[in-house]
């Protein structure tokens, strides 16, 4: 069945310092939808990306699906306290199929 | 717009006991998903209703486990009996109807302890 791999599985930074999350399918994938969960809270939609090598911004955030749409990433610049979580990418084979999780990266910042 | 609602939010039950966990989606939203996150691991798909009827269970793990949605309003997950593995936090999420492809709403989970 379909795989959805994050990487890195944990990733601690310096307030201020980048960060970079890579999501890979083992199948192409219809699209992907990236989401955050707050310690203590539940998964929030951040982002879904459609289009072979669609790039979209959120203020700090950068997502990008590959020209293969079988991998994404989320880059955050300059990374504050608020980042922290942990950052799921979610990806759908065809339109309307189940949506499969990555395992998530969770993200530290320290002040 | 009240979001997705689960009850309870933490459940302790003993090896071998009966657990029913509760999800109320968002109103007017046809389609409900049940997930499971174990500790450090994906969020791992169970099943999907549209409305009433279950279109997608091939997620669940086995036949301890059991999904409802009746009058397809509210739906419950009923873990009977229950073992260690199923320890975990279970997520509903909820979308429109028709909209196959539209975000999911997460309730706030419930986690499952079994000791």
């Amino acid at each position: 069945g379909q795989q959805v791999m994050q990487i890195p599985q944990y990733q601690h930074v310096q307030e201020g310092e980048d960060f970079t999350t890579y999501c890979n399918s083992s199948t192409t994938l219809s699209n992907i939808q990236w989401y955050k969960q707050r310690p203590g809270g539940h998964p929030v939609f951040l982002i879904q990306l459609v289009k072979s090598g669609e790039v979209k911004k959120q203020k700090r955030l950068t997502f990008q699906f590959g020209e293969a749409k079988k991998n994404s990433s989320l880059h955050i610049t300059a990374t504050q306290t608020t980042d922290v979580g942990t950052y799921f990418c979610a990806g759908r084979e065809t339109s309307g199929s189940r949506l499969t999780f990555g395992e998530g990266t969770q993200l530290t910042v320290n002040p | 717009e009240a979001g997705v609602t689960q009850f309870p939010s933490h459940s302790v039950i003993e090896k071998g006991q009966t657990v029913t966990l509760r999800c109320d989606p968002i109103s007017g939203h046809d389609n409900l998903y049940w997930y499971r996150r174990v500790m450090g691991k994906e969020i791992k798909f169970l099943l999907h209703f549209v409305k009433e009827s279950k279109q997608d269970e091939s997620g669940m793990p086995n036949n301890r486990f059991l999904a409802e949605r009746t009058g397809g309003t509210y739906s419950t997950l009923k873990v009977q009996p229950a073992e260690l593995e199923d320890s975990g936090v279970y997520f509903c999420a909820s979308s429109p109807r028709g909209m196959f492809n539209s975000p999911l709403h997460f309730g706030n989970g419930t986690r499952l302890t079994v000791t």
